[in-house]
């Protein structure tokens, strides 16, 4: 059965401090990994991985594979309050169809 | 653009009620997902459509869970009849590339007491 483990499952840090949230994954045909944001509402798409090694970046936010030990992190920098968030990995499974096979989450908390 | 649309955004029955939500994906986005989110849970796949077929329903409880889309475009997910468990967001998403939802509805939070 795929599955996808992140860890932490809850994170509290202080603005400014910076973070690596894991994870791992055990899927057949992998595609690609994918990261999101989750507020209150709808997961915003963050990054999608493929290859190994290449870091992803988007401002404080950053992300890579590693596709031989099968997980990735997400890291952020100097982080705000409007950061808190809970933070999903999911894994593009292909086989056949299309199915993202979701993480259980990390909750980030921000406090000023 | 317009983002996925879902209503009803919440939904109160009773257990043993029948419940329906609707989706509005984006205009032209050919996949369609119905999602579900357990408290601190991530997402579970129930279905997935390409245009108004079905490519993946493995994990939609079919004796109560009914989805469809016709004509290709907006979709509903329907419960007969709901059990406690099923309290959950349920959330739509659309795609137009082959690799995966990236473009997520607000969802629906059912509660079912």
């Amino acid at each position: 059965e795929d599955k996808v483990v992140q860890s932490p499952l809850s994170l509290v840090v202080h603005e400014g401090d910076t973070v690596t949230l894991n994870c791992s994954y055990e899927v057949t045909n992998f595609r690609s990994l994918l990261w999101y944001k989750q507020e209150k509402k709808a997961p915003t798409f963050l990054f999608m991985l493929t290859s190994s090694g290449i870091e992803k970046k988007s401002g404080r936010l950053s992300s890579i594979l590693d596709k031989k030990e099968l997980f990735s992190i997400l890291n952020i920098t100097a982080t705000q309050t409007g950061d808190s968030a809970i933070y999903l990995c999911a894994v593009d499974t292909q086989g056949g169809s299309e199915k993202l096979v979701f993480g259980k989450g990390t909750k980030l908390t921000v406090n000023p | 653009e317009a983002g996925v649309a879902q209503s009803p955004r919440y939904k109160i029955i009773e257990k043993r009620q029948s419940v329906a939500f609707w989706c509005n994906p984006i205009s032209g986005h050919a996949t369609l997902y119905w999602y579900q989110q357990i408290l601190g849970q991530g997402p579970k796949l129930l279905i997935q459509f390409q245009n108004n077929g079905v490519v993946d329903d493995s994990q939609l409880p079919k004796d109560r869970f009914s989805a469809e889309r016709l004509k290709g475009v907006d979709s509903t997910l329907k419960i007969q009849p709901a059990k406690l468990e099923d309290s959950a967001v349920y959330l739509c998403a659309s795609s137009s590339s082959d690799w995966g939802p990236n473009n997520f509805g607000n969802g629906t939070r059912l509660t079912v007491t």
